[in-house]
C-alpha cells in the first residue's frame, strides 16, 4: 500500500500570508497526486488535479506542484474563505492523505 | 449541472447491512469517463476510501473493507449503491457518494461529490 503524509498536521495563518503545505507518498506515484479543501460540515471540494492542474472555477491564489513522491498546496495570499482542512489524494492505487488544518492566528 | 444525493437509513444495528443509494442527476451513471465512488468520514477524522465502481461493472474495493463491501450500479435507476455488512461502531461516519474521472493520462480524481449522509452505527 502507498502511504500518504502531510505536513504540517495543522497551521495558524493570517489573511495574506502565503501558506504552503507538503504532501508525500511512500513511493513514486508520478503526478497522480489530487488536491482537496473540506470546510466543516462540507463535502470536500477539488482544488487540483494531476499536481498541478487548477480545476475549473478555483481561484487562481492556489497551485501545486511536485512528481514523484514530494508535492506542494501552495496558497499565495491566504483568503478569509481559505481557512479549511486540505487533504491530498493519490490515484495510483486510491488513498487520502491525513490532512492538514489551516486556521487563523 | 451533476447532482449526487446519498439515502438510506441514517441508523444501523452493531452486525446488520449498511444499505446507502447514491442518485446521479445531471449526467449518465453509463459513460466511460466517469467512476463511481463511495467515501466516508468518521466523527472528527479523515476521509477514507470505501471502493468505486466503472460503468463496466469493475469495481475496486478498499482491502480493509473489502470482505465486508459491495458496490453495484442500477443504469436504468442512474443510481449506484454500498452494502457493507456486519457493522460495528467504527463504521459511524458521514458517508459521501462521488463521482471520478477517469480515462486520463493524467490520472483520476473526484470533482463531484453529494452532500454526505450520517451513518450511526448503535443498538
Amino acid at each position: 500500500d502507498i502511504q500518504m503524509t502531510q505536513s504540517p498536521s495543522s497551521l495558524s495563518a493570517s489573511v495574506g500570508d502565503r501558506v504552503t503545505i507538503t504532501c508525500r507518498a511512500s513511493q513514486s506515484i508520478s503526478s497522480y497526486l489530487n488536491w482537496y479543501q473540506q470546510k466543516p460540515g462540507k463535502a470536500p471540494k477539488l482544488l487540483i488535479y494531476a499536481a498541478s492542474s487548477l480545476q475549473s472555477g478555483v481561484p487562481s491564489r492556489f497551485s501545486g506542484s511536485g512528481s514523484g513522491t514530494d508535492f506542494t498546496l501552495t496558497i499565495s495570499s491566504l483568503q478569509p474563505e481559505d481557512f479549511a482542512t486540505y487533504y491530498c489524494q493519490q490515484s495510483y492505487s486510491t488513498s487520502f492523505g491525513p490532512g492538514t488544518k489551516v486556521d487563523i492566528k | 449541472q451533476v447532482q449526487l444525493q446519498e439515502s438510506g437509513p441514517g441508523l444501523v444495528k452493531p452486525s446488520q447491512t449498511l444499505s446507502l443509494t447514491c442518485t446521479v442527476s445531471g449526467g449518465s451513471i453509463s459513460s466511460g469517463d466517469y467512476y463511481w465512488s463511495w467515501i466516508r468520514q468518521p466523527p472528527g477524522k479523515g476521509l477514507e476510501w470505501i471502493g468505486y465502481i466503472y460503468y463496466s461493472g469493475s469495481t475496486y474495493y478498499n482491502p480493509s473493507l473489502k470482505s465486508r463491501v459491495t458496490i453495484s450500479v442500477d443504469t436504468s435507476k442512474n443510481q449506484f449503491s454500498l452494502k457493507l455488512s456486519s457493522v460495528t461502531a467504527a463504521d459511524t461516519a458521514v458517508y459521501y457518494c462521488a463521482r471520478g474521472v477517469t480515462g486520463t493520462t493524467l490520472g483520476e480524481w473526484v470533482d463531484y461529490w453529494g452532500q454526505g449522509t450520517l451513518v450511526t452505527v448503535s443498538s
